[in-house]
């Protein structure tokens, strides 16, 4: 089945402590992309892959971090954690232009305290 | 100002009932996309309109781009309580999708 696998669905964390949300998908896909999803403001970009070791801001990349090193993978980095992190993450992929549609993650929802 | 309008942002309606919801814009797309989120959910691509005054159904969904594909509209027939959900359109940006704020749909029993 052609999916997108993010882990973990739930994560709590504390302050500072850093973590990674995994990211893998079945549809050699060239194109990912990470988005936070928060209450009033939508979906939002944080960062996006072109294709392997080719990466990219999105619209609210402060605070992450991002690789490409394989074409199926792309975690999602939160170096030093804080409060205003604390939202819905999804992952997707496309093909290169996007135009026939995103495959999405089942999200991870994460909350620092 | 949001590029995707979309309204109403909330509709609460019988099992039974149909409705309609829209996607405005004042830009011209290429395209548009069509998904729907269920809670604690990712987004899932329901359809792509692609050309002006295309009309596209799944079973009891039916999409519509505008003639000058400006606008999109999803209507749902006799409305079931597994339509529930966030239904969001968006279009392909610069290396992105750019989603409007989405309707939030409740079919009750």
């Amino acid at each position: 089945e052609a999916q997108v696998t993010q882990n973990p669905r739930y994560l709590i964390t504390v302050t500072g402590k850093k973590l990674t949300v995994t990211c893998s998908q079945n549809m050699n896909h060239e194109y990912m992309s990470w988005y936070r999803q928060d209450p009033g403001l939508g979906l939002r970009q944080i960062y996006y892959s072109m294709n392997v070791e080719v990466t990219d801001k999105g619209d609210v990349p402060e605070g992450y971090k991002v690789s490409r090193k394989e074409k199926r993978n792309f975690p999602l980095i939160l170096e030093s954690p804080s409060p205003n992190q604390t939202s819905l993450y999804f992952c997707a992929s496309s093909p290169p232009t996007g135009y026939y549609g995103y495959t999405f993650g089942s999200g991870t929802r994460l909350t620092v305290v | 100002t949001q590029l995707l309008e979309q309204s109403p942002q909330f509709l609460s309606i019988q099992e039974g009932e149909n409705l309609t919801v829209y996607c405005n814009s004042s830009s011209v797309f290429s395209s548009l996309q069509w998904y729907r989120q269920e809670p604690g959910e990712g987004p899932v691509l329901l359809v792509t309109v692609v050309t002006g005054g295309e009309v596209k159904k799944l079973k009891r969904l039916t999409f519509q781009f505008g003639d000058a594909r400006k606008d999109s509209s999803l209507h749902i027939t006799a409305a079931q309580p597994g339509d529930t959900g966030l239904y969001l359109c968006a279009i392909q940006g610069a290396q992105k999708l750019v989603f409007g704020q989405g309707t939030r749909l409740t079919i009750n029993p």
